[in-house]
């Protein structure tokens, strides 16, 4: 079974801070994705990431950057963290094998303070 | 206007009942659609995946595409306590980009 894990399930930050969220998946997949999950909203993408090095937005990239400098890893940055960041944080990735299908990670509850 | 729609519930059914969850979208490019199920606290998981119009059944589960409608539908038969989730539809076009637009998903809640 694919597994997409994420470093953190709770983290707690303060305003300003600059905050790392971490994705890692097992399976070569060569296409990954930050959404975040606000009520009323649903899953909104902020950014994905076709192959190693290569990015792209999504629809709310404000205030956020990304990093994949290896195939398995994902990296979502807060710059400056903000409390209308304050979110649940969900990676996911997709293989051309697995035709549509986006594996999820359980998520990161971030609450920025 | 947002490009997926779909109606957030909660929706409260009893064990056996046939449910119907339902998404609306704006953007006719739209070739891919898929319906995920989300536990509280977990990742959403892929239950059905449809290309294009038409319908698609696994299980207790069907899918249905309206593309002249730009409506889409998951049909439960049989409902059990288990299925009580958030269920969310997506959708991309088939552009070659993997952009996958979530609709805000509708809580299901079948009760015992």
């Amino acid at each position: 079974d694919v597994k997409v894990t994420q470093s953190s399930r709770y983290l707690v930050k303060r305003t300003g801070e600059k905050v790392f969220l971490e994705c890692v998946q097992d399976m070569d997949h060569e296409n990954m994705f930050w959404y975040r999950q606000d009520p009323g909203l649903g899953l909104r993408l902020i950014y994905f990431s076709y192959d190693v090095k290569m990015k792209e937005k999504g629809d709310i990239p404000e205030g956020y950057s990304v990093s994949r400098e290896k195939k398995e890893r994902f990296s979502l940055i807060l710059e400056s963290a903000s409390t209308n960041q304050t979110s649940m944080y969900l990676c996911a990735s997709r293989g051309d094998r697995e035709g549509e299908k986006l594996f999820f990670g359980s998520g990161t509850q971030l609450s920025v303070l | 206007q947002k490009e997926v729609e779909q109606d957030p519930g909660p929706l409260s059914v009893p064990e056996g009942a046939i449910v119907s969850l339902n998404c609306t979208y704006s953007n006719s490019a739209f070739q891919y659609f898929m319906w995920y199920r989300q536990y509280s606290r977990k990742g959403p998981e892929l239950l059905m995946y449809t290309y294009s119009s038409g319908n698609k059944e696994d299980g207790r589960f069907t899918a249905q595409v309206d593309k002249s409608s730009k409506y889409i539908s998951l049909f439960i038969r049989d409902s059990q306590p288990s299925d009580s989730a958030t269920y969310l539809c997506a959708m991309r076009d088939g552009s070659g980009t993997y952009k996958y637009i979530f609709g805000t998903g509708t809580r299901l809640k079948v009760l015992a």
